[in-house]
């Protein structure tokens, strides 16, 4: 069964840093895409961040592009994000989500998702 | 970027009847389009993927059709526990989210 686990949330203030891990375990993690995808507080789907197998490319939203940086570790499997300059805007439940693609394809389909780790920017 | 429209915003029906859920793209996604299921307090589910591609493990009473700008999602058959908030989503640049269509089973 395909399991992914978000941890490293908590309440930050505006312009500090945070850093989320998601640990996966149930599929190889090295032959798929991963993507972040955050929800505020009862709003709607919002992507942030995909990267994919290798690492060699990765993908931004405008809302986080310069501030956030997504990173993996094939090794662990553990996908990162490195959340700078935080602002309240980007407080949010944060979802890991693995890529339906096959064969390290990219599709930008996410299936599944983790149950994520709430980031709360405020003073 | 792509703006997805859904519609209704709220959809209440009994069991067994059918449910329409609408979205339409700013722009052709071609047929770069899923749905996701969001129970309260759960992660989103995919349902569908490539407009009318089910998921692996999803009722066949969900269907997805369309192409271009406008899609459509079906349940032929509303069950309790269809009770959920749906969103598009699209990939045909980076992925964008429709705000959703609550579904109520009365």
């Amino acid at each position: 069964e395909v399991q992914l686990l978000e941890s490293g949330g908590g309440l930050v203030q505006p312009g500090g840093s945070l850093r989320l891990s998601c640990a996966a375990s149930g599929f190889t993690f090295s032959n798929y895409a991963m993507s972040w995808v955050r929800q505020a507080p009862g709003k709607g789907l919002e992507w942030v961040s995909s990267m994919t197998v290798s690492g060699g490319t990765t993908y931004y939203a405008d809302s986080v592009k310069g501030r956030f940086t997504i990173s993996r570790d094939n090794s662990k499997n553990t996908l990162s994000l490195q959340m700078n300059s935080l602002r309240a805007e980007d407080t949010a439940l944060y979802y890991c989500a693995k890529d339906l693609g096959v064969g390290g394809r990219y599709t930008g389909w996410f299936d599944p998702w983790g149950q994520g780790t709430l980031v709360t920017v405020s003073s | 970027e792509i703006v997805l429209t859904q519609s209704p915003a709220t959809l209440s029906l009994s069991p067994g009847e059918r449910a329409t859920l609408s979205c339409r793209a700013s722009q052709s996604v071609s047929s770069y389009l899923a749905w996701y299921q969001q129970k309260p307090g759960q992660a989103p589910r995919l349902l569908i993927y490539g407009a009318s591609n089910r998921a692996t493990g999803i009722p066949a009473r969900f269907s997805g059709s369309g192409s271009g700008t406008d899609f459509t999602l079906t349940i032929s058959s509303l069950e309790s526990e269809d009770s959920a908030v749906y969103y598009c989503q699209q990939r045909s640049n980076w992925p964008t989210f429709g705000q959703g269509t609550k579904v109520e089973i009365k």
